[in-house]
């Protein structure tokens, strides 16, 4: 069963410009995660989407957003880049949401905004 | 902000020595997931352990839960050169999707 896969890898973004990230989960999951991290900040919750709705948000500006597919699929925007979205971006997914679900990551997005 | 504390931040060991890594946590849990994350890649599960769980066991990895004391135990035994990765324990809370990461242990085993 192939794990979840995050799309691009890597990317280079200029101040100002906007970025779509990409996160297929692992086959049959419905939850979808979505996560920042970085060396000042470490590991962050942003967003949390199940059946297509968003079921928890973190403390992040709007510029932050999401949305996931009726196929379980998921895509982060970062709109308005600034120099500290600079970080890992990491997705995960689980077969349901809430307690006891073991929750899978991807290799993550690597963002530099230059 | 992080939920607890790793400790220590970074740990040295020979190849073949034990390796035991700590996580505290400040709110009630219902789980808490530790995973392994080597440099420049993403997150990879290691063990899930419940909180009505004291200990949990999955081929080198053996974990320990104390809810009365909100800390947690990783160790590692009889470790391998790759097993040279940053630790990090979640929990959950208020939303078990939405894990809070501790500021993880850098842990080095030199062959």
């Amino acid at each position: 069963k192939a794990g979840v896969t995050q799309t691009p890898r890597y990317l280079i973004k200029t101040r100002g410009q906007q970025v779509t990230l990409s996160c297929s989960p692992i086959s049959g999951h419905r939850s979808v995660s979505w996560y920042q991290q970085t060396p000042g900040q470490g590991l962050q919750f942003l967003f949390e989407y199940f059946s297509e709705t968003q079921r928890n948000k973190g403390n992040f500006p709007g510029r932050f957003s999401g949305r996931q597919f009726s196929n379980s699929r998921s895509e982060m925007n970062v709109s308005t880049l600034e120099l500290g979205d600079s970080a890992l971006y990491l997705c995960a997914s689980s077969a349901g949401t809430g307690w006891g679900n073991t929750i899978y990551f991807g290799e993550g997005s690597w963002l530099t905004v230059v | 902000s992080q939920q607890g504390e790793e400790d220590p931040q970074a740990l040295s060991i020979q190849e073949g020595e034990n390796a035991t890594m700590n996580c505290s946590y400040k709110t009630s849990i219902n789980n808490l997931q530790w995973y392994r994350q080597n440099s420049g890649r993403g997150l990879v599960h290691l063990i899930l352990i419940r909180s009505n769980e004291r200990e949990k066991h999955s081929g080198r990895l053996r974990v320990t839960l104390d809810t009365s004391k909100k800390s947690s135990s990783l160790l590692i035994t009889a470790s391998r050169a790759a097993d040279t990765a940053s630790y990090f324990c979640a929990t959950d809370g208020t939303s078990g999707s939405r894990l809070t990461f501790g500021e993880g242990t850098q842990l080095t085993v030199n062959p």
